[in-house]
């Protein structure tokens, strides 16, 4: 079974810090994607990851998908309380549908 | 604009009846859709996947008989919590996949569903 194991699974930090969320799986996955969801609303895509060791930048965040393509990882540079979500990595399993990791609940105080 | 809609938005039933949830595609045919539980500060769960024409496969542990799943056109999937109970109250989000050039998922705004 693949598995997308997340962490932190909470972060409160306050503005103007920055913060790393994690994405880790023991399987090769084609591409991982990274959605981030407010309250009573369906997740948005932020970004799909394709190619081993690639990085892509969005505005202050910045994601990276490791070599092995099995890991990704979500850098947000100066958090702002704009960024305050529930931040997701998923992926297509081997049946094609995609499952999330378990998410990561970020608070940012202004 | 949202290219997924589901309706209601939100809805309060009683213990014991039964509520339907919609699912639409709006401006494309979407042979397969999927829906996906989400309990408060926890992750999407996948429940089944609804094909167009035929039978919705289920992911372990989801019962059939509990959650049907109609998927009558290439716009249209239904969820129908069946004999509802408070623990089935949760946010319940479909999705749609999108034929073409890497085959798009887009996601429902969602549906708060409250059995009391």
């Amino acid at each position: 079974t693949q598995l997308l194991e997340q962490s932190p699974q909470f972060l409160s930090i306050q503005e103007g810090e920055n913060l790393t969320v994690y994405c880790n799986s023991s399987s090769v996955f084609s591409s991982l994607q990274w959605y981030r969801q407010e309250p009573g609303e369906g997740p948005v895509l932020l970004v799909t990851v394709v190619t081993g060791g690639e990085v892509k930048k969005l505005k202050r965040l910045t994601f990276q998908f490791g070599d092995a393509r099995k890991d990704s990882s979500l850098h947000i540079t100066a958090a702002q309380p704009g960024d305050t979500g529930l931040y997701l990595c998923a992926g297509y399993n081997q049946g094609g549908k995609l499952i999330f990791g378990q998410g990561t609940e970020l608070s940012v105080k202004p | 604009g949202a290219v997924v809609s589901q309706h209601p938005s939100w809805v309060i039933c009683k213990s014991g009846t039964s509520v339907k949830i919609e699912c639409r595609s709006l401006d494309f045919q979407a042979t397969t859709m999927f829906w996906y539980r989400q309990f408060p500060k926890q992750s999407l769960m996948l429940m089944a996947t609804s094909n167009e024409g035929s039978k919705a496969t289920y992911e372990q542990g989801v019962e059939k008989d509990k959650f049907l799943i109609n998927h009558a056109s290439l716009t249209l999937s239904t969820l129908t919590v069946t004999s509802a109970h408070p623990e089935d109250s949760s946010f319940y989000i479909c999705s749609a996949r999108r034929q073409g050039p890497g085959n798009t998922i887009y996601f429902g705004e969602g549906s708060w569903l409250t059995v009391v």
